[in-house]
Order: C-alpha cells, then sequence, then structure tokens
C-alpha cells in the first residue's frame, strides 16, 4: 500500500517568489493535513481538508492557502516568499480526520528561501 | 502556557534500559493522543495512538494516558540505539480537525 507522497521534496526559492507543493495521500483517505517544521518552532498546523473542503486553519498569514481536489490529493501555496518561510512542510493523511484517525506522514518537502 | 509540553532533552539511557518519555497537555476535552518517532532529517512516523485512560502496549512500545492529571506517557522496553530519535507528541483540539505537537523529546539510547 502506498504512503502519502509529497512533491518535490526539495526546493529553493528567491524572497518574493510563490511555490507550490503537492500531496497525494494514502488511497482511501480523504483528510489531508499540512504543516510546517521548523527548529525553533517545532510541528506548527496551517489547515486541513476534507473532500475539498478547509475545515480548520491554523495561525499562518493569507499567503498560505491551499486547496484539496476530488481525488483527496491536495496542494499549498505560499506566495510572496520570505526568509522566515524556509521549513520542511509536511502533509499527513488521514482516513477523516476525526480525532480517533491515525494520520500519516509524508515525507516533506523542504523549501529554502534565499 | 504551551498546549503540549515535553522535555527537550535529550533523554538518555542505557541500551537495553526502559526510556520513559512524558507530555502534558492543557486541554481538557481532549480525547486523542499520539506518539511519532522521527529520525533526524526525515518525517514523523506513527508509533501508537491512545485515546482510553491506561495502558495500551504495543511490542516493546507502551502508551499510558491519564486524563484526570492530563499526561500521556511513553515507555519503551529494552531500548536500542535505532530508537534514538526524538519523539513528538501529539493532542486532538477538541471540536476541531486540528492536533496540536509538541515540541519533542530527544532520544539517545546509549550502546
Amino acid at each position: 500500500k502506498a504512503g502519502v507522497t509529497q512533491t518535490p521534496r526539495y526546493l529553493i526559492k528567491t524572497r518574493g517568489q510563490q511555490v507550490t507543493l503537492s500531496c497525494s495521500p494514502i488511497s482511501g483517505h480523504r483528510s489531508v493535513s499540512w504543516y510546517q517544521q521548523t527548529p525553533g518552532q517545532g510541528l506548527q498546523f496551517l489547515f486541513e481538508y476534507f473532500s475539498e473542503t478547509q475545515r480548520n486553519k491554523g495561525n499562518f498569514p493569507g499567503r498560505f492557502s491551499g486547496r484539496q481536489f476530488s481525488n483527496s490529493r491536495s496542494e499549498m501555496n505560499v506566495s510572496t516568499l520570505e526568509l522566515g518561510d524556509s521549513a520542511l512542510y509536511l502533509c499527513a493523511s488521514s482516513l477523516s480526520g476525526t480525532g480517533n484517525t491515525e494520520a500519516f506522514f509524508g515525507q516533506g518537502t523542504r523549501l529554502t528561501v534565499v | 502556557q504551551k498546549e503540549v509540553e515535553q522535555n527537550s532533552g535529550p533523554l538518555s539511557v542505557p541500551e537495553g534500559a526502559i526510556a520513559s518519555l512524558n507530555c502534558t497537555y492543557s486541554d481538557r476535552g481532549s480525547q486523542s493522543f499520539f506518539w511519532y518517532r522521527q529520525y533526524s532529517g526525515k518525517s514523523p512516523e506513527l508509533i501508537m495512538s491512545i485515546y482510553s485512560n491506561g495502558d495500551k502496549e504495543d511490542g516493546r512500545f507502551t502508551a499510558q494516558l491519564n486524563k484526570a492529571s492530563q499526561y500521556v506517557s511513553l515507555l519503551i522496553r529494552d531500548s536500542q540505539p535505532s530508537d534514538s530519535a526524538t519523539y513528538l507528541c501529539a493532542v486532538n483540539v477538541p471540536g476541531t480537525y486540528k492536533y496540536i505537537f509538541g515540541t519533542g523529546t530527544r532520544l539517545k539510547v546509549l550502546a
């Protein structure tokens, strides 16, 4: 059974540019969550999608956005990149995203903003 | 006060010993708790979930939950050098589809 797939694995972007990251969840999973991980802040919740609807959003500026497609694949976009956006971006998939379902992470996309 | 707190460590234990990792949380309404292991440079890997008070065992791992005291712990028996990693505690936020992660405890198992 294939796991969660994130592409690309690594990205280097310049300040002011925008970036799109992709996440394909485990087959049958309909919930996708995105997290930002930095050494100083740990894992911070960005947003969660289920059946193409954003159900929850974390405390990030509007430059961070996402969407989910009908096949449950999800993308997140960061516009007007800042140096502080350098981080490991992780997506996690689960069956339903409700509290009693387990979430599994992809390998992450490491974004470096220069 | 942080919503999910873990001692950052490092926690050093000799090979073969029991490693005890602790996590406290602030929201009494939280119902679901998870432990993840993260090796350096890798993504978090789910070890265990626990939803009810008491112990849950899976191989060398035992999760313990005490909702009255708002803590959850992970015991690793017969610790191996390959268990050296950062262990993350995650707790659901009631009424949402959101999870809060602790900053993790770094475990070092000494051969």
